[in-house]
């Protein structure tokens, strides 16, 4: 089946630093998105973005589609923003199984 | 408001006893999927169903079980055949052939003593 890997694993940052997630993808993508757990387990979407680039106030994505990865960009960190990131990829095919991958931690110190 | 309703939030089972967890949306989406997350490891696929009355296995499907009677209803029972079902269960659903973009409920942790 299709590989989602993320990098990093984990990362820790100073507020008001900015940070680059990764998300690489194995196999071809209908649709990809960003989801932010906090520390009760909510998952939130973050970013719909199978390919371009998307913006949301200090949050960014870009999908390089044809190169199988995708981009989050954190600017100004924030501590409301430390919790874990993952990547969401449904396969080429539409066959509705979304898969994740393992997240990356990310920890802001006040 | 709409959204995606799982319940019990907290449940606790002994060891041998099958669970049913609730997962109601009325967002009125076509697909509804089960996840499972372990502490500090990410999500993975149950089961997932794409229409009323149909549904397919995931990467774990083994002890679990499943039904998709109504469209707003996914409900996922935890059999005594599961291993290790002490975990945090997350119901998710999407439209499919519009945006695909997925939603979940605020998650179900299961504790087996």
């Amino acid at each position: 089946g299709i590989q989602v890997e993320q990098s990093p694993p984990d990362l820790i940052l100073q507020e008001g630093a900015n940070s680059t997630l990764r998300c690489n993808f194995s196999d071809s993508v209908n649709n990809l998105q960003w989801f932010h757990q906090n520390p009760w387990g909510q998952l939130i979407n973050l970013f719909y973005i199978p390919s371009g680039t998307k913006q949301n106030g200090r949050l960014s994505a870009t999908t390089v589609a044809t190169e199988r990865y995708s981009l989050l960009y954190i600017s100004s960190s924030q501590t409301t923003d430390s919790g874990v990131y993952f990547c969401a990829v449904e396969k080429m095919n539409r066959d509705d199984k979304i898969i994740f991958g393992k997240g990356t931690r990310l920890h802001i110190l006040p | 408001d709409g959204g995606i309703t799982q319940s019990p939030k907290y449940l606790f089972r002994k060891e041998g006893q099958n669970v049913t967890l609730s997962c109601e949306q009325n967002l009125n989406h076509d697909a509804m999927y089960w996840y499972r997350q372990d502490p500090g490891q990410g999500l993975r696929l149950i089961y997932y169903s794409q229409i009323v009355n149909d549904f397919q296995k995931g990467d774990i499907a083994e002890g679990y079980s499943v039904s998709r009677e109504k469209k707003e209803s996914f409900p996922l029972t935890v059999t005594s055949a599961q291993k290790n079902p002490t975990a945090f269960y997350l119901c998710a659903s999407s439209q499919r052939g519009i945006t695909g973009e997925l939603f979940f409920g605020e998650g179900s942790r299961l504790t087996v003593l």
